[in-house]
């Protein structure tokens, strides 16, 4: 069954600080992409990052980073320098997708992120 | 380009009315998906919309339906509400089907009395 589990329930840090929020999915398809979004206190989910199943380059966006690493089926996101900004509700998501599946998204449980000054 | 938007932005209901969330999808996207997100829950998928027809859907119950229209906006239903059904509805719209990014509206705030 697909399923997507992020452990951390909530992390605090101060400003400055490096952050990793953890992401370990479970499915059963080969191909499938994996996703991070972002939700402010406004509630609109904000889209970070699509991964495919094939390609487990490391990815840096600005202080954003992320490790994909399908031997541990963990699709992790690093916030590097953190700042106020960054506090909100991180989310991971799979999707199977493809020809025969619904193209629909599966979510983790969240991570809520607080940073303080 | 315009995003997603969703109307409308609060509402309030009692058990047993009927209500209808509605979206409009980004410009040149053809798919809609509409989730449920609880409170300190992640986003449950309800059904998907492509071309006007629906293309799967999540284990809700009937009483949860849809409609897509021709400028590819579309319509959340719910009949027979329940306190359960008191959450966050998010719409997103896509192109095509297959592993596309999905873009976000604001959401709907429902809640059941």
């Amino acid at each position: 069954a697909q399923k997507v589990t992020q452990a951390q329930t909530e992390i605090s840090v101060v400003e400055k600080e490096d952050v990793t929020l953890d992401c370990v999915y479970e499915t059963r398809d080969t191909t499938y992409y994996l996703f991070w979004y972002k939700q402010p206190p406004s509630g609109e989910l904000v889209f970070l990052i699509r991964r495919n199943s094939f390609d487990e380059q490391n990815e840096i966006s600005g202080r954003y980073s992320w490790n994909f690493q399908k031997s541990t089926s963990s699709f992790n996101f690093t916030i590097t320098a953190s700042q106020v900004v960054d506090s909100a509700v991180y989310f991971c998501a799979l999707s199977e997708g493809g020809p025969y599946n619904t193209d629909k998204l599966i979510f983790g449980t969240g991570t809520r992120l607080q940073v303080f000054p | 380009e315009t995003g997603v938007t969703q109307s409308p932005t609060h509402l309030i209901k009692t058990r047993g009315q009927q209500v209808t969330l509605r979206c409009s999808s980004q410009s040149g996207h053809n798919t809609v998906s509409w989730y449920q997100q609880a409170l300190g829950q992640g986003p449950q998928f309800i059904f998907q919309y492509y071309r006007e027809e629906e293309n799967g859907r999540g284990n809700f119950p009937p009483r949860f339906s849809g409609l897509q229209f021709p400028n590819y906006s579309s319509e959340l239903n719910v009949n027979a509400l329940e306190l359960d059904d008191s959450a966050l509805y998010l719409c997103a719209s896509s192109f095509g089907t297959s592993y596309n990014e999905q873009f976000f509206g604001p959401g709907t705030r429902l809640t059941v009395l």
